[in-house]
């Protein structure tokens, strides 16, 4: 069974500064795909970055960097100098290469950044 | 534009009153879920479907139902909701593929009283 966890149940910070978002995932699956979605105040959710299981290098887009470890099978998600457009809810997700289309999702993040 | 459409975005009910959501996708994706969106759980997903004619269980099944008559449509049936289906619910769709992304509806905040 497929596992995700993201400990930090809520963060609160001041514009400008940077916030790490923890993701620790658990599968024996080989080959496995991780995700993470925003969801706003308005309640959608938003596609932020697909990664998969062969490809450990961390990547950029923006303010946005994830730092993906699978020797700590981790997936974390930096924002850098944040915004008050950052105010969401961030998940993380996981799905196998099993499971067709199934994504297994953490409990989510909820962050605060003040103006 | 592709997208995933969900009806209605709102609804307040009663226990026991019969109710469907409906999901339609516009993409002729194979891959079409259910999920509901609880504080502190996440989204768990309640079923799933890989083609016309094709459902199955999730992890969270318990009261609902589900049909896929039709490829781009996916309703989600409570016969007979009560106040712990009270949630937002999120139908999704995708290529039968783990690696692709799936594409979220706008969600559906469902109350039962």
């Amino acid at each position: 069974a497929q596992k995700v966890t993201q400990a930090q149940t809520e963060i609160s910070v001041v514009e400008k500064e940077d916030v790490t978002l923890d993701c620790v995932y658990e599968t024996r699956d080989t080959t496995y795909y991780l995700f993470w979605y925003k969801q706003p105040p308005s309640g959608e959710l938003v596609f932020l970055i697909r990664r998969n299981s062969f490809d450990e290098q961390n990547e950029i887009s923006g303010r946005y960097s994830w730092n993906f470890q699978k020797s700590t099978s981790s997936f974390n998600f930096t924002i850098t100098a944040s915004q008050v457009v950052d105010s969401a809810v961030y998940f993380c997700a996981l799905s196998v290469g099993t499971s067709y289309g199934k994504l297994t999702f953490g409990q989510g993040t909820i962050l605060t950044v003040h103006p | 534009e592709a997208q995933v459409t969900q009806n209605p975005r709102y609804l307040i009910t009663v226990t026991g009153k019969k109710l469907t959501v409906t999901c339609s996708q516009n993409m002729n994706h194979e891959y079409m879920s259910w999920y509901r969106q609880d504080p502190g759980l996440g989204l768990r997903q309640i079923y799933y479907s890989m083609n016309v004619e094709v459902t199955d269980k999730g992890d969270v099944p318990e009261g609902y139902k589900v049909s896929r008559k039709e490829k781009r449509n996916f309703p989600l049936i409570l016969e007979s909701p009560s106040p712990n289906q009270t949630s937002l619910y999120f139908c999704a769709s995708s290529l039968l593929l783990s690696s692709y992304e799936q594409y979220f509806g706008p969600g559906t905040r469902l109350t039962v009283t």
